[in-house]
């Protein structure tokens, strides 16, 4: 059974610090792991992918690297800012023999950007 | 890219009515629909698997005869809580899937999310 852990639950760290948030899953026989920002109330907004056989994926300030042998992934946040507080969630993407693909979500962390 | 549109973003209703929150794929046809349900300060939890023209899956605990899923096309899933009461009151997800490969590398795709609450 794939299950997805996240670490810390919880951050909060002053503006313009870097930080790195950490997940992990239990079966390495994953599609791809994607990372999501959810704001208070709302839907879940895709921030990276990464496909099984790449290693990292970066877009802007957010950098996110996928071990999938180890079955950790990292995201990497650079010179943090207020508008970055919200729930980070992790969810891998595998095959599901009875619906084609499957999405397991870990706990998230919720992040704090302080001014 | 890809969109899926979930509606309605936000009710309120009495104990004891139901209510039904539509899932539509926009430009692709999703084969399999996925219904999520996350309550406050927790995880996103999967109810239920829906292919279309078939019986819907539901993870365990969930109740099939409660939480009623109908996928009667390739554009369109229907959750319907029935006979909701106030423990039901969660914020729902649905997120499509085309068939493997089709939208390159990312095969799932997610609503906005509807925000039910039972008076």
């Amino acid at each position: 059974k794939q299950e997805v852990t996240q670490i810390p639950a919880a951050l909060s760290v002053p503006e313009g610090e870097n930080l790195v948030l950490n997940c992990s899953f239990t079966d390495s026989a994953i599609y791809n792991l994607q990372w999501f920002r959810q704001d208070p109330g709302k839907g879940l907004t895709s921030l990276l992918l990464i496909q099984s056989s790449q290693r990292e994926q970066t877009s802007g300030r957010l950098n996110a690297s996928l071990d999938k042998s180890s079955g950790r992934s990292t995201l990497y946040i650079a010179a943090s800012q207020p508008g970055d507080s919200a729930t980070y969630l992790c969810a891998v993407v595998f095959s599901n023999s009875n619906s084609g693909y499957a999405l397991n979500f870990g706990k998230g962390t919720s992040l704090l950007v302080t001014p | 890219g890809a969109v899926v549109s979930q509606h309605p973003s936000r009710v309120i209703c009495k104990s004891g009515t139901s209510v039904k929150i539509e899932c539509r794929s926009l430009d692709f046809q999703a084969t399999t629909m996925f219904w999520y349900r996350q309550f406050p300060k927790q995880s996103l939890m999967l109810m239920a698997t829906s292919n279309e023209g078939s019986k819907a899956t539901y993870e365990q605990g969930v109740e099939k005869d409660k939480f009623l899923i109908n996928h009667a096309s390739l554009t369109l899933s229907t959750l319907t809580v029935t006979s909701a009461h106030p423990e039901d009151s969660s914020f729902y997800i649905c997120s499509a899937s085309a068939p493997r490969g089709s939208l390159g590398d990312s095969p799932l795709h997610f609503g906005n999310g509807t925000r039910l609450t039972v008076t």
